[in-house]
């Protein structure tokens, strides 16, 4: 069966430091991959999209940035943050090829930037 | 530019009877939509979705509608129950060939009353 997981599951960083949030899915392969986004009292928000190696579509410009080095493997990364990127931070996986089928999420990642 | 809107950010319903929570969208060129619930600190799960070839799909306690030309869905739960309790997005796909983005709503917070 396939699995998504995300780490470190809460983080505390100052602001101006550096970000990378990792995800990984098992158990498929070539899957769509997404980064999204809850900050408090909005709803989610799709900050990044996969369909391949390499390949990845920016819908937010901001400070973050995404990178998947891996087929199964999907980073999230920023250089300086700031106190707006406090959320929760959510990866998901699709079936590659399809845009009518489940989003599977991981369990998020709580990002607190003081 | 929000494409997917829930206008109604919380919804109190008691035990037993039934609760809808509505979605409205703008992009015609979505044509699968799909319903999560969301526990605090938690991913989303997937809890129905329905395609734009169809107007209602049931799954058990759960229906989603489908308005297309009022470019409108909703979500009936029945009957609700306290465990029913959190918090439901809705999201919207499709669009040309390789447009893989799932974009949702920004939530109604259900409270299932005992």
């Amino acid at each position: 069966s396939q699995t998504i997981h995300q780490w470190p599951a809460t983080l505390v960083q100052p602001v101006g430091s550096p970000l990378s949030l990792e995800c990984t899915v098992e158990g498929t392969s070539n899957p769509n991959l997404y980064w999204y986004r809850q900050a408090a009292g909005r709803g989610l928000q799709l900050l990044f999209y996969s369909v391949g190696i390499g390949q990845i579509s920016s819908e937010v410009p901001q400070n973050l940035s995404a990178s998947r080095p891996q087929d199964r493997q999907f980073i999230l990364s920023s250089k300086k943050l700031l106190l707006s990127d406090s959320g929760f931070y959510l990866c998901a996986w699709s079936v590659k090829g399809r845009y009518t089928g489940e989003l599977f999420f991981g369990e998020g990642s709580r990002l607190t930037v003081l | 530019d929000q494409q997917v809107k829930q206008n109604s950010p919380s919804l109190s319903v008691q035990e037993g009877r039934i609760s809808i929570l509505n979605c409205d969208y703008t992009n015609s060129m979505f044509d699968y939509f799909l319903w999560y619930k969301k526990y605090p600190a938690e991913g989303p799960t997937f809890l129905i979705s329905i395609s734009s070839i169809k107007d209602k799909n049931e799954d058990g306690r759960f229906t989603v509608f489908l308005n297309k030309s009022a470019k409108h869905l909703s979500l009936h739960i029945v009957p609700s129950q306290p465990g029913d309790s959190a918090v439901y997005f809705c999201a919207a796909s499709g669009g040309p060939s390789g447009t893989y983005k799932y974009i949702f709503g920004t939530g109604t917070r259900l409270k299932v009353l005992a």
